[in-house]
């Protein structure tokens, strides 16, 4: 079974101060993650995600996240926030077999709301 | 890019009745979309795989015969709730897999509000 955890429900930044958005995720088999942003009313919007290339991914919108195996976590973060990224953020993961059939099911961690004040 | 399309958006019916909810992919073939809600202040929850030409596959705890999904082509999948209930009130979203390989990118619609009164 798959379960992601996504630490802190409720995130407050200054505009122009780092973000980190925390996720750690648990996986029988090796993951791949992904990071969305959801807008009030409105459907997800990915914003990065990390399928066993490289373990540094870089997004949209000037996001990024670290896949660390060790600590079974893929954090989010942005060097600056812009009062626009003020959103709701959902960490995911989805199960890979050797077909990759399972590709697409995503398990979702139960999200994290970015406030950003000015 | 790709986009993935729900309709309708917004939808309002009485108990009772049924309410269908198409998903479309405007730019690619989708052999496989996925159906989740997600309720108020909550996460998503998938509830079901529809695969194109072939019966749907749902988690368990979810009521194939009240949600009934049809993939009838390469870029229609469709979500009917029958007799909803005001319990059945959500947020629907669908996803697309724009291929059958790992690393595909998976594209969202723009979710659908249900509301049973």
């Amino acid at each position: 079974a798959q379960s992601v955890t996504q630490l802190g429900s409720h995130v407050s930044v200054s505009e122009g101060a780092l973000v980190l958005l925390r996720c750690n995720y648990s996986s029988s088999v090796p993951p791949y993650l992904f990071w969305y942003v959801q807008y009030p009313n409105q459907g997800l919007q990915l914003l990065l995600k990390y399928t066993s290339a490289a373990t540094l991914v870089k997004g949209i919108n000037g996001f990024e996240a670290e896949f660390k195996k060790s600590e079974t976590s893929f954090h989010l973060t942005k060097p600056s926030a812009h009062m626009s990224d003020a959103a709701e953020y959902f960490c995911a993961v989805s199960k890979t077999n050797a077909g990759g059939t399972s590709y697409g099911k995503l398990t979702f961690g139960q999200g994290t709301i970015l406030t950003v004040h000015p | 890019g790709a986009v993935v399309s729900q309709h309708p958006s917004w939808v309002i019916c009485k108990s009772g009745t049924s309410v269908k909810i198409e998903c479309r992919s405007l730019d690619f073939q989708a052999t496989t979309m996925f159906w989740y809600r997600q309720f108020p202040k909550q996460s998503l929850m998938l509830m079901a795989t529809s695969n194109e030409g072939s019966k749907a596959t749902y988690e368990q705890g979810v009521e194939k015969d009240k949600f009934l999904i049809n993939h009838a082509s390469l870029t229609l999948s469709t979500l009917t709730v029958t007799s909803a209930h005001p319990e059945d009130s959500s947020f629907y979203i669908c996803s697309a897999r724009s291929g059958g390989n790992p690393g595909n990118t998976i594209y969202f619609g723009e979710g659908s509000w249900l509301t049973v009164v």
